[in-house]
């Protein structure tokens, strides 16, 4: 089966860096995923890393270490519109796994 | 907007009793995936279908069944409900059917058994 642990909740403030961590036991491994969860809202794909090292789509990045079962999520220059849930998600066997999930909350 | 619509957006129900979910995938996509999220919960895997073809399946209830149609929408059926069944469902689809790490969710459908 798979298992992935992450940081439930993480308080920052407008401008500030913020670093989700994700670690994951999973039987078969086809790429860490990072998905965005506005309250209510469904959730919707930010970044995906098959291969080791960062990706970086604008103010966010992501990392991933295959020999640690190891990823991060890095949200920059942090906007109140980052105030959500941030999952990740491991691929193995047709399917994806979800974490619990990261609550971001940025204060002014 | 992810394209995928699901339908109807809220359900309100009485334990015992049985409902259909329906999705829309986006146009073209082949894949359509249905997840449950009770609340502060993660996003459970419930099944997927690949043009109407069961692909992979999760923590599924026995209860619980869904299937793909020839136009590529799903449903999913629940029945014999429980107050534990009270929860977020999504949909999901993909072009693809393997193994697929970026899934366009629709609105979500809420469920609130009573």
């Amino acid at each position: 089966g798979q298992s992935l642990e992450q940081p439930s909740e993480v308080t920052a403030v407008e401008g500030a860096i913020v670093q989700i961590n994700c670690t994951y036991q999973t039987s078969g491994f086809y790429g860490l995923s990072w998905y965005q969860q506005h309250d209510g809202g469904a959730p919707t794909f930010l970044s995906y890393n098959a291969l080791d090292g960062l990706e970086e789509t604008g103010r966010f990045s992501s990392f991933l270490s295959r020999s640690d079962s190891y990823g991060y999520l890095l949200l920059q220059e942090l906007q109140m519109k980052d105030s959500a849930s941030y999952f990740c998600a491991v691929g193995s066997d047709y399917k994806l796994s979800f974490g619990a999930g990261t609550t971001v909350t940025v204060r002014a | 907007d992810s394209g995928v619509t699901q339908t109807p957006k809220h359900l309100i129900t009485a334990t015992g009793q049985r409902v259909t979910l329906r999705c829309s995938p986006r146009s073209g996509d082949l894949s359509v995936y249905w997840y449950q999220q009770s609340l502060d919960q993660g996003l459970q895997f419930l099944i997927q279908y690949y043009n109407g073809e069961e692909r992979a399946k999760g923590n599924i209830l026995e209860r619980f069944s869904a299937q793909q149609f020839p136009d590529l929408h799903s449903e999913l059926n629940l029945s014999s409900l429980e107050l534990g069944d009270s929860a977020l469902y999504f949909c999901a689809s993909s072009p693809a059917g393997g193994m697929v790490n970026e899934q366009f969710f629709g609105p979500g459908t809420r469920l609130t058994v009573l």
